[in-house]
């Protein structure tokens, strides 16, 4: 079967660095997304891996590496605004999107 | 409109009643998708679209049906509806590359009583 995990819920202190894992097992690869989702309120598109190795986006940055089929988000200079869940996604052989449960970020002051 | 526009915002529906979700984008995207959001569980691919006049089934298909008569619109029906389709209902389109990501609608909360 298909699998993507990631942490139900993690918890950082504003100003700090937070690094969010995923792990995926699925049939077949062709990229791996980010989306950022805040209560209530629909997914948001952050990032996108499809080769191995670091892509940064501001205070964003997403890891891939395809042999060890995992991913990281890391999150620096948190804010308050960047309480929301981290959903990971892969896509699969079949072109299809495959998603985690998503990961619940709390940011304390 | 700007992007992806689902109708209603929420819905409070008797099981046994029939209900259309509605789904519009103006971004002349081609591919679109129905998803159910439910707590704990990721989201859960029901029907896509990869062009105007063709549909096809996701991971959770049954009790739902579409059709994508063109590029805008990709409706979402529930035949006779049950409490088990109870969920957070968001319906995305796709652009062209592999690197777009989906663009996503602000979603329809769907209670089945």
């Amino acid at each position: 079967g298909q699998n993507i995990d990631q942490p139900t819920e993690m918890t950082a202190t504003e100003g700090a660095i937070v690094q969010i894992n995923c792990t995926y097992q699925t049939s077949g690869f062709n990229g791996l997304f980010w989306y950022q989702q805040h209560a209530g309120e629909a997914p948001t598109f952050l990032s996108y891996n499809v080769l191995d190795g670091l892509e940064e986006k501001g205070r964003f940055s997403s890891f891939l590496s395809r042999s060890k089929g995992y991913s990281y988000l890391l999150l620096k200079e948190l804010q308050m605004k960047d309480s929301a869940s981290y959903l990971c996604a892969v896509k699969d052989s079949n072109y299809q999107l495959i998603w985690g449960a998503g990961t619940k970020l709390i940011i304390k002051p | 409109i700007a992007g992806i526009t689902q109708a209603p915002t929420s819905q409070i529906l008797a099981a046994g009643r029939r209900m259309t979700l509605r789904c519009t984008q103006d971004m002349r995207h081609n591919a679109m998708y129905w998803y159910r959001q439910d707590l704990g569980l990721g989201l859960r691919l029901i029907h896509y679209s990869n062009t105007a006049g063709t549909t096809g089934k996701g991971e959770v298909p049954d009790g739902y049906s579409v059709s994508r008569a063109n590029t805008d619109d990709f409706p979402l029906t529930l035949a006779s509806a049950v409490p088990s389709q109870t969920s957070v209902y968001f319906c995305a389109s796709r652009g062209q590359g592999d690197g777009n990501g989906y663009t996503f609608g602000s979603g329809t909360r769907l209670t089945v009583v």
